[in-house]
């Protein structure tokens, strides 16, 4: 149980397009999920904090204009990379939260050219 | 602002060795820890978590303990094997959030 995917695993975009990753919580229902930024070598830094039916918090320094979240449902999220630049490339994790545990996607491995 | 560290950043050990990874945290108030591990390319997987309220952790060869006033924690891992060669993540979530505060992690590599 407690299964999150992520989609698409991997994605190359060309500059100034939109990406968007998709967030889901297979077999439960998260009111909040969690997304993540991870720079080679680097640990997971949290961009923002989704709630469902909600506004999306955002940690400071995160662009909340360059990245769209909608947490439309309780098992799906989705951020949305605008106006991609090659400074957005990186490994974008979610997680979903359920009783207290966040249970973490396998990661989406963004390159803009 | 709570910030983890780990110590060491990577870490190279023949296969059957006993190791320790290492992590601290800045403020003592926090409601549990966690310790992960990322396979190259990958998600996260759960290890071990600790509360607050709790001293250690154990599930198989993997032993995590916490001293939660000093602000630190341990990961022993007994006979390693090479399929252990990962990195190791140390989060908290401090005690009136919900957020998970990672530190950097120690790439461990298990040599055959």
């Amino acid at each position: 149980g407690a299964v999150v995917s992520q989609h698409p695993s991997r994605v190359i975009c060309k500059s100034g397009t939109s990406v968007k990753i998709e967030c889901r919580s297979l077999d439960f229902q998260a009111t909040t999920m969690f997304w993540y930024r991870q720079f080679p070598k680097q640990s997971l830094m949290l961009m923002a904090t989704s709630n469902e039916g909600s506004k999306a918090t955002y940690e400071q320094g995160v662009e909340k204009d360059k990245f769209l979240i909608n947490h439309a449902s309780l098992t799906l999220s989705t951020l949305t990379v605008t106006s991609a630049h090659p400074e957005d490339s990186s490994f974008y994790i979610c997680s979903a939260s359920q009783q207290e545990t966040q249970y973490f996607g396998p990661g989406t491995r963004l390159l803009v050219l | 602002k709570q910030e983890v560290t780990q110590i060491p950043a990577a870490l190279s050990v023949p296969e059957g060795e006993n190791l320790v990874l290492n992590c601290s945290f800045t403020d003592s108030a926090i409601y549990n820890l966690q310790w992960f591990r990322q396979d190259p390319g990958k998600g996260l997987t759960s290890l071990l978590l600790i509360q607050s309220s709790q001293r250690e952790q154990t599930s198989g060869r993997l032993n995590a303990s916490l001293d939660k006033s000093s602000g630190r924690s341990t990961l022993y891992i007994a006979a390693s094997q090479p399929g252990d060669s990962a990195t190791y993540l140390c989060a908290v979530i401090e005690e009136y959030g919900n957020k998970l505060v990672f530190g950097a992690g120690t790439i461990l590599r298990v040599k055959s």
